[in-house]
């Protein structure tokens, strides 16, 4: 079983509407958790780092939250753009096994116009 | 460009051959991570480096996969022999250090092996 198991698997929305992106996790104890946004041929880049003490963590229009007593996270984007096309990755650092990340399979959003 | 360099980008080999991956971090960091990332699945810890040092290679094959990170130069991630199903996108990473820090990705290198 996946230790990080995101959803939904792939969204549409239109252009200029909110999504929720949803990631569950097990690995435990973590150090941090974080979500990446890769586009397709690209390597992912960092949007949001949280410590496990941390509940919200903004990066413009992105804003993600942690709730580690249910070791669920949320992504939040809002007012989406047609750029923000792209896989969201979650990932958990792994505190047992020298913080190694441990990644989601990502959720494939489509924004159109 | 300051960012992580991947080359090369694609790379095509046949059965039995070898596969040599290049990788040379953001300037100033002096840790460097390879992943393996298959299609429809999230990227897998391979192998986690320091300047001359394997630190953590827990998530690389025993056989015919090694790694390295020179004092000079970018590190390598080398396949031997390489199988078919070798074939995947394979991303380094770099950071100036552990726990917290973000990990800096480059656009990988596509494997494909004929």
């Amino acid at each position: 079983k996946n230790q990080v198991e995101q959803s939904p698997q792939s969204l549409i929305i239109l252009e200029g509407k909110n999504c929720t992106l949803q990631c569950n996790y097990t690995v435990s104890p973590f150090s941090n958790l974080r979500w990446y946004k890769q586009d397709t041929g690209r390597g992912p880049v960092s949007l949001t780092i949280m410590t496990f003490s941390e509940n919200t963590k903004s990066n413009g229009r992105y804003t993600a939250t942690l709730d580690a007593d249910t070791k669920q996270s949320s992504l939040h984007i809002t007012a989406s753009q047609l750029s923000d096309s792209a896989s969201y990755i979650c990932v958990v650092s792994d505190m047992e096994y020298g913080n190694k990340l441990v990644f989601g399979a990502g959720t494939i959003l489509r924004v159109k116009s | 460009n300051a960012g992580v360099m991947q080359n090369p980008r694609h790379l095509v080999r046949r059965r039995g051959q070898e596969a040599r991956l290049r990788c040379s971090p953001m300037k100033g960091h002096s840790h460097v991570y390879w992943y393996r990332q298959l299609p429809e699945e999230g990227l897998k810890f391979m192998v986690y480096l320091q300047k001359e040092n394997i630190i953590d290679e827990s998530g690389m094959p025993k056989e015919r996969f090694s790694a390295e990170f020179p004092k000079e130069g970018p590190s390598i991630l080398r396949i031997q022999q390489v199988v078919r199903g070798d074939s995947a996108a394979y991303f380094c990473a770099s950071s100036n250090g552990q726990g917290n820090r973000p990990q800096h990705f480059g656009d990988g290198t596509r494997l494909s092996i004929l």
